[in-house]
């Protein structure tokens, strides 16, 4: 089945700089691939996703790109904001799965100030 | 359009007790997908349901089972409590569940003491 990886498990930067998270997924048919933000106490919020067929997507400070040779994914956020810090999870799902998302273990994001 | 709505909000059981937690997705949504959260696993997917057939099972054991309605409610029962049940249960729901974006929950907190 599929695993995904994620790395780094945390992340510090100063506001202004730019933050990426990456993920490693092990299923070459997976064809889906989401980012979810989930604040502290809060539920995980989708805030990208990409599909198999595209190699990037951005929206406004947030970008992702996917390599399928390599099956690895990256979320990029640049002039990072305190509002940022949170637990980013990226996820893959394959073809016909529904949405049984296999989920990285998460990112800790800190934002200081 | 209110959002997907999770009961209770916390529960607190002890070994061996069975519980049952509630979900009730966005208005349209067929779509009903169960994760569990922990500190050490992150997010695991348990199953997904579409228009009340289970579509998608996670590796869980036979303890946790689910079901949904005709009006695309779901619940989610785990039987026989074990202390690593503890967790907290998110409820996702899309509109037809196939690399969509997911519209999860508050969740449901699950202690078993």
């Amino acid at each position: 089945g599929e695993n995904v990886e994620q790395h780094p498990s945390t992340l510090s930067v100063q506001e202004g700089d730019s933050a990426v998270i990456k993920c490693t997924y092990s299923d070459s048919a997976s064809n889906y691939f989401p980012w979810y933000k989930q604040e502290l106490g809060k539920r995980p919020q989708l805030i990208i996703d990409i599909r198999s067929n595209v190699g990037e997507k951005k929206d406004q400070r947030i970008a992702v790109t996917l390599n399928k040779t390599a099956k690895h994914f990256s979320l990029h956020i640049t002039e990072t904001q305190p509002e940022d810090s949170a637990v980013y999870f990226c996820a893959a799902i394959p073809n016909q799965a529904g949405t049984a998302l296999i989920f990285g273990k998460g990112t800790t994001l800190s934002v200081s100030s | 359009k209110a959002g997907v709505t999770q009961t209770p909000r916390y529960l607190i059981k002890t070994r061996g007790q069975q519980v049952t937690l509630s979900c009730s997705p966005i208005s349209g949504h067929r779509s009903v997908s169960w994760y569990q959260q922990t500190p050490g696993q992150g997010l695991q997917f348990l199953f997904e349901y579409f228009s009340e057939t289970q579509r998608n099972k996670g590796n869980f054991p036979g303890r946790f089972s689910g079901r949904q309605f005709s009006n695309s409610r779901s619940e989610m029962n785990v039987s026989t409590l074990e202390l690593g049940d503890s967790a907290l249960y998110l409820c996702a729901s899309s509109f037809q569940g196939e690399g969509e974006k997911l519209f999860f929950g508050s969740g449901t907190q699950l202690s078993v003491l």
